[in-house]
């Protein structure tokens, strides 16, 4: 997707181990998004950004942490993995926070 | 967060209009509707939104009732790459705005 970059694409890891996402967009916006998609529950918000530093929690944020130390970079880490944190995570950003969201391509992890 | 009502799934033929819609009774003065659609294996793509009007561009038009409580987006002439999950979502100006997804409509293509 124009734009937006996560990685990586896909991951394995353990149970227990520390585990980081990467957001990285181009477009200097100000609204960054973490989502993760599940069959069966559609998208979820886990966390957000709406400036540098300026981050609040979503619907499903235990066990998740992020970090927005530039505009370009929001990262999210998942401080001990478990396996019900298996999962499509999805990037967005948005210039306004309403309108037109632009989507990465996802992340699949799969945590055993 | 206001709530949206969609069927699980449509069926269409290929080269017809296709209507999908949206039951969206407490949305507020202030929350647009949005739509989004996501093909296999991607990420959600931006479809259109809007707040009262009737709103066109290339990819669709949406249809919104007088009293705003229902919307339809409207697919002109539907082809096989429109099969996609199609999400119906309430959203309003505001600090630190974001979208709540919910399961949405499975559209089928079939020739």
């Amino acid at each position: 997707d124009a734009g937006i970059t996560q990685s990586p694409r896909h991951k394995v890891t353990e149970t227990g181990t520390p585990v980081t996402l990467r957001c990285h967009q181009t477009e200097n916006h100000r609204y960054m998004y973490w989502y993760r998609q599940d069959p069966g529950h559609g998208l979820r918000l886990i966390h957000y950004s709406y400036g540098v530093k300026d981050t609040d929690k979503g619907e499903v944020s235990d066990g998740y942490s992020v970090s927005r130390s530039k505009t370009e970079d929001f990262l999210l880490t998942l401080e001990s993995a478990t396996s019900s944190q298996t999962s499509v995570y999805f990037c967005a950003i948005s210039e306004s926070g309403v309108y037109g969201y632009t989507f990465g391509s996802g992340t699949r992890l799969t945590v055993v | 967060d206001a709530k949206t009502t969609q069927p699980n799934s449509m069926e269409s033929n290929e080269e017809e209009p296709v209507h999908l819609p949206c039951n969206h009774s407490t949305i507020s003065g202030t929350d647009y509707i949005h739509w989004y659609r996501q093909l296999p294996s991607q990420g959600p793509e931006y479809v259109i939104h809007g707040l009262t009007s009737n709103v066109n561009n290339r990819m669709a038009s949406l249809a919104i009732a007088e009293d705003r409580k229902s919307s339809t987006l409207i697919l002109h002439r539907a082809t096989l790459r429109d099969a996609a999950v199609y999400y119906c979502i309430l959203g309003n100006t505001g600090t630190a705005s974001k979208l709540t997804f919910g399961t949405g409509t499975r559209l089928q293509v079939t020739l």
